[in-house]
């Protein structure tokens, strides 16, 4: 069974620039989160889709911003980019029940913003 | 602030011997506790994870140790070997799909 798919997996871009991150989820998983991970802040939950529906929400500026689609793939786009928005962007895919199921995350994409 | 606090930062530890990690939350809340095991260039993998209704888990070489009452758990791992050293992480959740990290172990295993 093929994992988590992250593309791409490095990206460089300027300040100011957008970008847009994908993420395909193990078949049949149907819960995509997406994380931002930085030597400073550590793993942080960006945001949850179920069912094209976003259901949860953390703390992050509202130039972060995802969607998912009707095969479950997921991307995530941030606008205007900040120096502070370099990280590497995991995703992790359930099968989405909402009494907890194991979560499995990807290779990530790592975000280079200069 | 930090919802899952976890400790220590880093750790050394000679092949053979037991590694400890320990972890702890405030919010009563949280009801699964996994832990994830990462090595440079790579995503999280999923190690082992318990629910607060058994106070231990045990996969292989790898045993959660949960006490409710403190608020506490903890990761050991027996005979550790070079193999092993990796960034671990502590997590928990409230039943969505949102984890809480903890801020992470660097583990070294000397051979």
């Amino acid at each position: 069974k093929a994992g988590v798919t992250q593309t791409p997996r490095y990206l460089i871009k300027t300040r100011g620039q957008q970008v847009t991150l994908s993420c395909s989820p193990i078949s049949g998983h149907r819960s995509v989160s997406w994380y931002q991970q930085t030597p400073g802040q550590g793993l942080q939950f960006l945001f949850e889709y179920f069912s094209e529906t976003q259901r949860n929400k953390g703390n992050f500026p509202g130039r972060f911003s995802g969607r998912q689609f009707s095969n479950s793939r997921s991307e995530m786009n941030v606008s205007t980019l900040e120096l502070g928005d370099s990280a590497l962007y995991l995703c992790a895919s359930s099968l989405g029940h909402l009494k907890n199921t194991e979560a499995f995350f990807g290779q990530g994409t790592r975000l280079t913003v200069v | 602030q930090q919802q899952v606090k976890q400790s220590p930062q880093s750790l050394i530890v000679q092949k053979g011997g037991i590694s400890i990690i320990n972890c702890a939350y405030e919010n009563t809340a949280f009801d699964y506790f996994p832990w994830y095991q990462q090595f440079p260039g790579k995503g999280p993998a999923l190690l082992i994870a318990i629910r607060p209704d058994v106070s231990e888990k045990k996969e292989g070489r790898f045993t959660i140790s949960f006490n409710k009452s403190a608020k506490q758990f903890s990761l050991h791992i027996m005979d550790s070997q070079p193999g092993d050293s990796a960034t671990y992480f502590c997590a928990a959740s409230t039943g969505a799909n949102n984890l809480f990290f903890g801020t992470g172990t660097r583990l070294t295993v000397i051979p």
